[in-house]
């Protein structure tokens, strides 16, 4: 398997600007997971969601951010509109409920900067 | 004002000397413990994991360590390299599978 596959894995986009990040969870992973981590509050989890259900999206910071999973295999996380403070690397993980597997694996990151 | 960075606590190690990052969890209902290493412009990735039923695991060059009394995790990186360096996350989960980060431990070594 590829592993957690993110893109893009650099945006940058003007203040207003709506963005998309996209996120590609390893196969057969029930849990995916988005991130966003920043030098003030380190690594924040933002929505969750499980068997392509969103369990709890108390970590999304504002109404302008907004998260889908429409099938198990693809997940995005939307910003509308973005702002120069959303600037942060996200992260998306999954992981398996199985016994083996019950770590997070992460994606490599989409650097997101709103000028 | 000047917005203020998160400074890391930071451990900087000699080349071949062993290192001992410390990480200490909140939740006492926690059973699953993993430590990350987050190396620059990469995602974190796991090292080791320890259940709660164990104090000690070995892995290649790493062994963790954790006191449930005092709700203490340590990661032991034997004979560190320049190839450690990174930022050192431990996570633990409690009943979720949702694990929480701590704020990292940037661990350097000097050739």
């Amino acid at each position: 398997d590829a592993g957690v596959i993110q893109s893009p894995r650099h945006e940058v986009t003007e203040m207003g600007q709506e963005v998309t990040l996209r996120c590609k969870p390893i196969s057969g992973h029930d849990y995916l997971f988005w991130y966003r981590q920043t030098m003030m509050r380190g690594l924040e989890l933002l929505i969750y969601f499980n068997n392509n259900v969103p369990i709890d999206d108390s970590g999304m910071p504002e109404d302008r951010f907004s998260a889908k999973m429409p099938n198990a295999s693809f997940s995005t996380l939307k910003i509308q509109p973005s702002e120069p403070r959303d600037s942060a690397v996200y992260f998306c993980a999954s992981s398996s409920t199985g016994v083996l597997d019950t770590e997070a694996f992460f994606g490599q990151g989409t650097r997101l900067t709103v000028v | 004002g000047e917005s203020v960075g998160l400074h890391l606590p930071t451990l900087s190690v000699q080349e071949g000397d062993n290192s001992i990052i410390n990480c200490a969890y909140s939740n006492s209902a926690s059973d699953y413990f993993i430590w990350y290493k987050q190396e620059s412009g990469k995602g974190p990735q796991f090292i080791i994991d320890i259940r709660s039923n164990m104090d000690k695991r070995q892995g290649q060059r790493v062994t963790v360590l954790l006191n449930k009394t005092v709700k203490h995790l340590s990661l032991q990186i034997a004979a560190t390299q320049p190839g450690d360096s990174a930022v050192y996350f431990c996570a633990e989960r409690g009943g979720s599978y949702i694990p929480t980060f701590g704020r990292g431990t940037s661990l350097i070594v000097h050739p």
